[in-house]
């Protein structure tokens, strides 16, 4: 049974650039939620998609964007790349529910901004 | 507002000596889940324990214990006779009771064992 899996593992983009990240759930789950951990800092949510729509998000700027496709796969959009969003990107995966839901972490992806 | 607090960055122990994580939170609701994850160095989170804020009985799962306890808005994590293996990043977070699932974590303690 395939866990949750993204790509890339890491990539480097330089400032001002857009960059799209892959995650796909753990088989079952349809619940697609993404965080940005910055090192030595724990994960921050930034947004939770179900039925393909945003459901919740945190407080992160517009920049970010996402998507959900009917499969339950997500992607996260980043545009207008900033110094600052240097950082592991975490997808987690869960069902539908309130909170309290058991998520699923992947392996991140580790974006460096230069 | 939610928080989480882990007020230890670091701790440094050798194998087979007792090791407690803290974790304080902070929540208005009434309804809300704790969980406890551990991060080793490949980044991906491993789940290990979710507790829902109506059930206090302390756990245990073999050198793993956690004691929930809502009077101190704590829920420490206990590992006996540590190993090296357990060198990780160990987070605590909070989950309130709604639509979401949005999860606030702690900063995390970074936790090594030294054979």
């Amino acid at each position: 049974d395939a866990g949750v899996t993204q790509s890339p593992t890491h990539l480097i983009k330089t400032r001002g650039q857009q960059v799209t990240l892959r995650c796909s759930p753990k088989s079952g789950h349809d619940t697609v939620s993404w965080y940005q951990q910055a090192l030595g800092q724990g994960p921050q949510f930034i947004f939770q998609y179900y039925e393909e729509e945003e459901r919740q998000r945190g407080n992160f700027p517009d920049r970010f964007s996402g998507h959900q496709f009917p499969n339950y796969s997500s992607e996260l959009n980043v545009n207008a790349l900033l110094l600052g969003d240097s950082a592991l990107y975490l997808c987690a995966s869960s069902l539908v529910g309130t909170g309290g839901s058991e998520a699923f972490f992947g392996q991140g992806t580790r974006l460096t901004v230069v | 507002a939610q928080k989480v607090t882990q007020a230890q960055t670091e701790i440094s122990v050798v194998e087979k000596e007792d090791v407690t994580l803290d974790c304080v939170y902070e929540t208005r609701d009434t309804t809300y889940y704790l969980f406890w994850y551990k991060q080793p160095p490949s980044g991906e989170l491993v789940f290990l324990i979710r507790r829902n804020s109506f059930d206090e009985q302390n756990e245990i799962s073999g050198r793993y214990s956690w004691n929930f306890q809502k009077s101190t808005s704590s829920f420490n994590f206990t590992i006996t006779a540590s190993q090296v293996v357990d060198s990780a990043v160990y987070f605590c977070a909070l989950s309130e009771a709604k639509v979401g699932n949005d999860m606030r974590f702690g900063a995390g303690t970074r936790l090594t064992v030294k054979p």
